[in-house]
């Protein structure tokens, strides 16, 4: 158990709807960090933000938006869904944003999109 | 883009066996990560190598980074059924006051009993 809570574990839904993804860091972690792993692609960096800033961007669609909260859990929202779409989303959190801080992965909500 | 490239992609092996999987690029990295995903979990860091030619052990692993730091490679001996998983390394780059790691594709490992 690394810690990171996400919720939901699993979603099934159509094209053209919108869901929204939440994570709890670990007790204490302020960075928060969006992948999205799919076979084809592998796992792909979306967001990160820090202590309820935005930090970096990745490949994050437009479609896709994400925040941290005041209590610093953080929400992805992907909307307008495309078959494309169906990953496995992960949030990780690490303490500090610093490469010497281990980031710790959730264990991720599947997505699946028809 | 910065792109790391894991070889082989699949390996199915007998438990006992020695294996080495490798992690390329062609862009240097200020350090590089291995780590483990099993079925319906989240990635583990396994280990982080920051010095070119850097050595690590882990028990049975042996982590390698390279000379120039753009690519590694993670060596197993005698391999045992636990050891199954998706091996992933990831370049850690900095820039901008913020710092991303880069993944790989991945080995997915299978040792057979």
């Amino acid at each position: 158990d690394s810690g990171v809570t996400q919720t939901p574990k699993h979603l099934i839904t159509a094209t053209g709807q919108r869901v929204t993804l939440r994570c709890s860091p670990r007790s204490g972690d302020l960075s928060v960090y969006w992948y999205q792993q799919s076979l084809d692609q592998g796992l792909q960096f979306l967001i990160q933000y820090y202590n309820g800033e935005e930090r970096a961007k990745g490949n994050i669609l437009e479609r896709f938006s994400a925040q941290q909260f005041p209590d610093l859990h953080s929400e992805l929202n992907l909307s307008s869904l495309e078959l494309g779409d169906s990953a496995l989303y992960f949030c990780a959190s690490s303490f500090r944003d610093h490469p010497g801080n281990t980031i710790y992965f959730g264990e991720g909500s599947w997505l699946t999109v028809v | 883009t910065q792109l790391l490239e894991q070889s082989p992609q699949f390996l199915s092996i007998q438990e006992g066996e020695n294996l080495t999987v490798y992690c390329n690029s062609s862009s240097v990295f200020s350090s590089l990560q291995w780590y483990r995903q099993e079925p319906g979990e989240g990635p583990v860091l396994l280990v982080t190598v920051v010095t070119g030619g850097e050595v690590k052990k882990l028990k049975r692993l042996t982590f390698q980074f390279g000379d120039a730091r753009k690519d590694s490679s993670l060596h197993i001996t005698a391999a045992q059924p636990g050891d199954t998983g998706l091996y992933l390394c990831a370049g850690v780059s900095s820039g901008a006051g913020s710092y991303q790691l880069t993944f790989g594709k991945g080995t997915k490992l299978s040792v057979i009993p």
